[in-house]
């Protein structure tokens, strides 16, 4: 159980694309999911909490028309990266609880590259 | 701000021995802990989480709790090579989120 499926795993774009990942809870509902960034050899970095039906908080420092946030409904969340730059490349991780007494269970990342 | 601490290692075992990982965190009023193991290039995978003061086990995997000194720790006894990975220690944000603070992880590379 506890199922997160991310997509996709791996993208390439061109410098000034968008870029959406999906993000969905297969088998609960996630009332919050959670969006992290990590660099090589770097622990993970919150970019952004979601819950369902409301605008997402973003943490200090993350542009937030740059990394649009939708969260539509309780398996489903998705990030937009807008006008993509080679310094946006990244290891992109979407997490996903329950509840406040509940672990975050992980996607399985979607690795970006921009050219 | 708060913070959960974690020595980055690398902790060094060799195969069979119990490998020892450690994590303090800053926010007292933080209620559940979780033990994390990424491998390089992977998301993180949840191994135990812990809530109550005290030991719990699950197979080779025991993690402790103690809330008054504010420390978590988790035990792999009868490592294997296949135990080489990060482990991210994260404890739960007090106040009624539900957001998590990972620790930076501390890597363990079980030898032959």
């Amino acid at each position: 159980g506890a199922v997160v499926s991310q997509h996709p795993s791996r993208v390439i774009c061109k410098s000034g694309t968008s870029v959406k990942i999906e993000c969905r809870s297969l088998d609960f509902q996630a009332t919050t999911m959670f969006w992290y960034r990590q660099f090589p050899k770097q622990s993970l970095m919150l970019m952004a909490t979601s819950n369902e039906g409301s605008k997402a908080t973003y943490e200090q420092g993350v542009e937030k028309d740059k990394f649009l946030i939708n969260h539509a409904s309780l398996t489903l969340s998705t990030l937009t990266v807008t006008s993509a730059h080679p310094e946006d490349s990244s290891f992109y991780i979407c997490s996903a609880t329950s509840g406040v007494n509940s672990p975050l269970h992980f996607g399985n990342g979607t690795r970006l590259t921009v050219t | 701000q708060k913070e959960v601490e974690q020595n980055s290692g690398p902790l060094s075992v060799p195969e069979g021995a119990i490998a020892s990982l450690n994590c303090t965190y800053s926010d007292r009023g933080s209620q559940s802990f979780f033990w994390y193991r990424q491998y390089s290039g992977k998301s993180p995978e949840l191994i135990m989480s812990i809530y109550s003061n005290g030991d719990k086990e699950d197979g080779r995997f025991t993690a402790q709790l103690n809330k008054a000194s504010q420390y978590v720790s988790l035990l792999i006894r009868d490592s294997q090579p296949s135990d080489s990975a990060t482990y991210l220690c994260a404890a739960r944000v007090s106040g009624g989120y539900n957001k998590l603070i990972f620790g930076a992880g501390t890597r363990l590379a079980v030898h032959p």
